[in-house]
């Protein structure tokens, strides 16, 4: 199975900041990458897939990079409404594996 | 507008059974692989299970197999979790979420809460 590790667990910014969420998985898995946001009591929203792909409707200010077994999440300019808990997940395959996640907080 | 709705969740005892249900809609729901995550209390999502658009095909984590069974109805367009022999540790959260045409999870429920709890 692929395990994947976020780092940081915890980030603490400000608005305006430009932050980098890093996953890294334990074997290569191509470019089979996808970034979640979650707010408390709320589902997971898809932000990016295929490690660097825009879902729709998600603000150009968030982007993916990287493949093989690393991969990043930047976010630009952090504006008040992205303070979340973001996760990757692979899906090379079954199973499919998240990070623990990534708390990033108002600083 | 795609919804997935889950329902189903409750305080079971250990050893107990449960069935979750998510009904789906604004989509055709046949055509598209779907999964179970989880996520207990203050920590992370977990992958739980899968099954493919006609049901032909399941997959399960190493922690439910044997335990848990997924399903789906494609006339009634809903997903089930059939959940047996109930532990502490599945306490969770329990969401439905699509795979969508690009492979990757793209739309989710908001969860149906199980607890197991003497």
């Amino acid at each position: 199975d692929i395990q994947m590790t976020q780092s940081p667990s915890t980030l603490s910014a400000s608005v305006g900041d430009r932050v980098t969420i890093t996953c890294r998985a334990s074997q290569s898995m191509s470019n089979w990458l996808a970034w979640y946001q979650q707010k408390p009591g709320k589902a997971p929203k898809l932000l990016i897939y295929k490690a660097s792909t825009l879902q729709s409707g998600v603000p150009s200010r968030f982007s993916g990079s990287g493949s093989g077994t690393e991969f990043t999440l930047t976010i630009s300019s952090l504006q008040p409404d992205d303070f979340a808990t973001y996760y990757c997940q692979h899906y090379n395959s079954y199973p499919y594996t998240f990070g623990q996640g990534t708390k990033l907080e108002i600083k | 507008e795609v919804q997935l709705v889950e329902s189903g969740g409750a305080l079971v005892q250990p050893g107990g059974s449960l069935r979750l249900s998510c009904a789906a809609s604004g989509f055709t729901f046949r055509n598209h692989w779907m999964n179970w995550v989880r996520q207990a209390p203050g920590k992370g999502l977990v992958w739980v299970s899968r099954i493919s658009s006609d049901g032909s095909a399941t997959s399960y984590a190493d922690s439910v197999k044997g335990r848990f069974t997924i399903s789906r109805d494609n006339v009634r367009n809903t997903l089930y979790l059939q959940m047996n022999s109930l532990r502490p540790e599945d306490t969770a959260l329990y969401f439905c979420a699509r795979v969508g045409s690009i492979a990757v999870i793209d739309y989710w429920g908001q969860g149906t809460l199980v607890t197991v709890s003497s």
